[in-house]
């Protein structure tokens, strides 16, 4: 596509359901990020996809929070049992393999967790 | 442990008035460097990147950055500054290695005054 586009736009959830957002890059970019921002700060390094390998998911903050891109190209970030403490922005961007950190970002997805 | 530093967290700029926004990283080596700006709703957007020769990097919009190794800086400036301008800036650091990992600092919002 023209640009990385992230679904849905504002996501509220109550403590203790599952959410997943959906995350839609670059078409010929290879590589996928996932950041939080939480409000007042930058984003926060999460994980990263090449094609559909996760080289490094360091990031998540705990095993409540997993990511897939199983074919490559659309990736999903899953938060079960949401607290409210994930209240964030969580942002995706992608950049085309070899391209050293230049990364484009989608618009991000607001989670309210009540 | 790498870290950004942006010092001003808003600073209120007369439109036709030049802009500068600090930048101060903590790296163990010179990493490759980046000035996102996030407008209202919209993505994360490159502003310009440095990542080595010339320490005066051109970016769109106006833009230029300045890397200085010896005071750990990357200060973005404009010379004269337009409405448009008003939006929320964040300084990155990326490493050398091939792990993508940027680390942003916690942004600094710009107001424009006519």
């Amino acid at each position: 596509g023209a640009g990385v586009s992230q679904s849905p736009r504002y996501k509220v959830t109550k403590r203790g359901q599952d959410v997943t957002l959906r995350c839609d890059p670059i078409s010929s970019h290879a590589t996928l990020y996932w950041y939080q921002q939480a409000l007042g700060q930058g984003p926060e390094f999460l994980t990263y996809f090449n094609y559909e390998a996760q080289p490094d998911k360091s990031g998540l903050p705990s095993d409540r929070f997993s990511a897939e891109r199983p074919e490559g190209s659309i990736s999903t970030l899953t938060i079960q049992r949401t607290e409210q403490r994930d209240s964030a922005m969580y942002r995706c961007a992608s950049s085309p393999a070899g391209s050293y950190n230049e990364q484009f970002f989608g618009p991000g997805t607001r989670l309210t967790v009540l | 442990a790498q870290s950004v530093t942006q010092p001003d967290i808003h600073i209120t700029v007369s439109e036709g008035a030049s802009l500068e926004l600090r930048c101060n990283y903590s790296y163990g080596a010179t990493p490759y460097l980046f000035w996102y700006v996030q407008s209202p709703g919209q993505g994360l957007q490159l502003l310009l990147k440095y990542f080595s020769g010339d320490t005066l990097v051109q970016g769109i919009k106006g833009f230029e950055a300045e890397f200085k190794r010896s005071q750990s800086s990357f200060n973005l400036r404009k010379p004269s500054v337009h409405w448009s301008d008003a939006a929320e800036y964040f300084c990155a650091v990326g490493p050398r290695s091939n792990d993508y990992k940027l680390s942003f600092g916690a942004g600094t919002t710009v107001t424009v005054r006519a």
